[in-house]
């Protein structure tokens, strides 16, 4: 059965605080790993998608690798605005061509305190 | 470019009742899907819409969910009659839909319909 695991469920950080958070998945042919951000009331807010391992990409603060087993979004001197719930998902390879549905993790709440 | 959109934000219905939830996707995105997040659960996958056609809906509870795409533009999901384990939050994604375009297999979600069953 295909699965995400994401760990810690919750994170707290000091300001500046560097950290890593871990998405752990078994997916019977990985399309694609996406990670999203999601604030409270919101919906989730789409950061990068990994296809492949060894695959790595940046967005400011932020940085995702992957590897076949597991992805891990690293936080670099982080701010109290990326306080969030982070989640990751994985795609299947399904569907031949078509565009199958995500499998998500529980997510990790970061609390980034100044 | 504007984003999805989902209406309403928020329902609160008895128990036995009707609610229709919408969701408008990004303009020119041909798949369509439909997540539920039930507290303290996993966001889940319900159907996916490729244009006006269901393409996968092995995620929908039961029959009391009927998903409607008409057009294939905005999309419908009718609750009827709800139950109080339907409570939670509903999400639509959308994503372009060509193969040969990684990008493509980007999904982008709306704020999500709080619904309450009481």
């Amino acid at each position: 059965e295909d699965q995400v695991t994401q760990s810690p469920e919750a994170l707290r950080l000091q300001e500046g605080e560097s950290s890593s958070l871990n998405c752990s998945y078994t997916v019977s042919g990985l399309r694609g790993l996406f990670w999203y951000r999601q604030d409270p009331g919101k919906g989730p807010e789409f950061l990068f998608t990994l296809y492949s391992a060894g695959e790595e990409k940046e967005k400011e603060r932020l940085k995702a690798t992957l590897t076949k087993k597991e992805s891990f979004l690293h936080i670099t001197a982080p701010k109290p605005e990326d306080s969030a719930t982070y989640l990751c998902a994985v795609q299947a390879r399904y569907y031949g061509g078509s565009q199958g549905n995500l499998i998500f993790g529980k997510g990790t709440k970061l609390s980034v305190k100044p | 470019e504007a984003g999805v959109t989902q209406f309403p934000s928020h329902s609160v219905i008895e128990k036995g009742q009707t609610v229709t939830l919408r969701c408008d996707p990004i303009s020119g995105h041909d798949n369509l899907y439909w997540y539920r997040r039930v507290m303290g659960k996993e966001i889940k996958f319900l159907l996916h819409f490729v244009k006006e056609s269901k393409q996968d809906e092995s995620g929908m509870p039961n029959n009391r969910f009927l998903a409607e795409r008409t057009g294939g533009t905005y999309s419908t999901l009718k609750v009827q009659p709800a139950e109080l384990e339907d409570s939670g939050v509903y999400f639509c994604a959308s994503s372009q839909g060509r193969p040969q375009n990684l990008k493509s297999y980007e999904q982008y979600f709306g704020p999500g319909t709080r619904l309450t069953v009481t």
